[in-house]
């Protein structure tokens, strides 16, 4: 069946360092990928996201490539800030639903 | 414009109980869905619902059960509960029919003791 698989955290980063968090996944088709962040206390938010092989979803800085060949989605952020500490999942659409990753926790220090 | 709001959000119930909770999804979206989220198991779907019709559920007991009515709010339950049910439930809504875009409630925490 369809799966996402994504690095394991926690990844500790210090500010204004380059970001990669990587996101590979599994799936019959080409289906809409995902990020989605939750930052603490709150609910799930999506972050970008992407329809198609080599769409490149972005917003506030992140960015996201669909690379069909790898089948990865991987996250990235040219230079993190503290208030980007926070949980990301990468998921994948699949009849109605979404197929989520483990979770990538992110810890930016000052 | 209000967001997806969950109630009760907190829940502290005992094991055999029955619970249900509650969900209003953004006005004008017609789609609902349901996870589970717990640190063991991660982010897991339950059932997804549009116009009060089931298009898909996850692989959880019948005790998980869930419906939508005509104004789209949708409920979920879960009967006999057990301990491993404590997990924050999630409802997401949506306007299309291809869910490119989930809204997400904060959830309701339930505790099973």
């Amino acid at each position: 069946g369809n799966s996402v698989t994504q690095m394991e955290g926690p990844v500790t980063l210090s500010e204004e360092a380059f970001l990669t968090i990587n996101c590979t996944y599994t799936a019959t088709g080409y289906p809409s990928l995902f990020w989605y962040v939750q930052y603490p206390g709150e609910g799930l938010q999506l972050l970008l996201k992407a329809t198609k092989a080599d769409d490149k979803g972005s917003n506030k800085g992140f960015e996201a490539t669909y690379r069909k060949e790898t089948t990865s989605f991987h996250l990235e952020k040219g230079s993190v800030q503290v208030s980007d500490s926070a949980v990301y999942f990468c998921a994948l659409m699949d009849n109605y639903q979404l197929i989520w990753g483990a979770g990538t926790k992110l810890i930016i220090k000052p | 414009k209000a967001g997806v709001t969950q109630t009760p959000r907190y829940l502290i119930k005992t094991r055999g109980q029955q619970v249900t909770l509650s969900c209003s999804p953004i006005s004008g979206h017609r789609s609902v869905s349901w996870y589970q989220q717990t640190p063991g198991q991660g982010l897991q779907f339950l059932f997804e619902y549009f116009s009060e019709t089931q298009r898909n559920k996850g692989n959880f007991p019948g005790r998980f059960s869930g419906r939508q009515f005509s104004n789209s709010r949708s409920e979920m339950n879960v009967s006999t509960l057990e301990l491993g049910d404590s997990a924050l439930y999630l409802c997401a809504s949506s306007k299309d029919l291809i869910l490119e875009k989930l809204f997400f409630g904060s959830g309701t925490q339930l505790s099973v003791l």
